[in-house]
């Protein structure tokens, strides 16, 4: 079943903001292949953290990625306006086929 | 400039077939394992099925299994997704999506995205 995210969150310009994942041993919790999208408005997704906390090259290092035990996390640091989106996690699964998270709106206040 | 371009999206009747396309351009295609995703209207993303580079490995969501089917030509640049007995609930978006090759499976990253092609079931 799909990870469990918070339907949403908020912060004000400049603060850190976490969004949780979590899921199972059998997801999130026994492998290290946790991904972070983030997608506005009629646009197609971006990756913006693979394999639990790597960077692609030309994101933000204000984004980041950590997990511990069953629950993922992505930390957005000096938020702006511009990182208002949705965003979701995906972990690859005991069932070797990926699972997607419900998402989590931000909104930047 | 590295893209992914979808097509043959429509209006299909339920139990009506459709295929999908995805033309890529930019990078040497069939190195790279390739995956479907969909978003169905005003919800969350749905991992749909995946391939990889040769074409040899696929792998489905249950939602999809023994009625969709991935392939690519890889001499072609494309890959495809062929839709039967479609349910209301297969309406969505449906977007392609380059893995990175950083494993030989489904891990769940996809590095380049398609702007996605419209899929409605209805009568």
């Amino acid at each position: 079943s799909a990870l469990t995210q918070p339907a949403s969150v908020s912060g004000s310009p400049g603060q850190s903001i976490t969004i949780s994942c979590t899921g199972t041993n059998s997801d999130v919790g026994g492998y290290n292949y946790v991904s972070w999208y983030q997608q506005y408005p009629g646009k197609a997704p971006k990756l913006i953290i693979s394999d639990v906390s790597r960077r692609p090259s030309g994101v933000s290092n204000r984004f980041s990625g950590s997990k511990s035990g069953n629950t993922a996390s992505l930390t957005i640091s000096g938020l702006q306006a511009e990182d208002e989106a949705d965003y979701y996690c995906i972990s690859y699964t005991s069932n070797i086929t990926p699972v997607f998270g419900g998402g989590t709106k931000l909104t930047v206040l | 400039e590295l893209q992914l371009e979808e097509s043959g999206g429509g209006l299909v009747q339920p139990g009506g077939s459709l295929r999908l396309s995805c033309a890529a351009s930019g990078f040497t295609f069939s190195n790279y394992a390739m995956t479907w995703v969909r978003q169905a209207p005003g919800m969350g993303l749905e991992w749909v099925s995946h391939i990889s580079g040769s074409g040899y490995s696929k792998y489905y969501a249950d939602s999809v299994k023994g009625r969709f089917t991935i392939s690519r030509d890889n001499s072609k640049n494309t890959l495809y997704v062929e839709m039967k007995g479609l349910r209301a609930e297969d309406t969505a978006i449906y977007y392609c999506a380059k893995d990175p090759g950083y494993v030989d499976w489904p891990a769940g990253a996809y590095d380049l995205w398609g702007q996605g092609t419209m899929v409605t079931v209805s009568s």
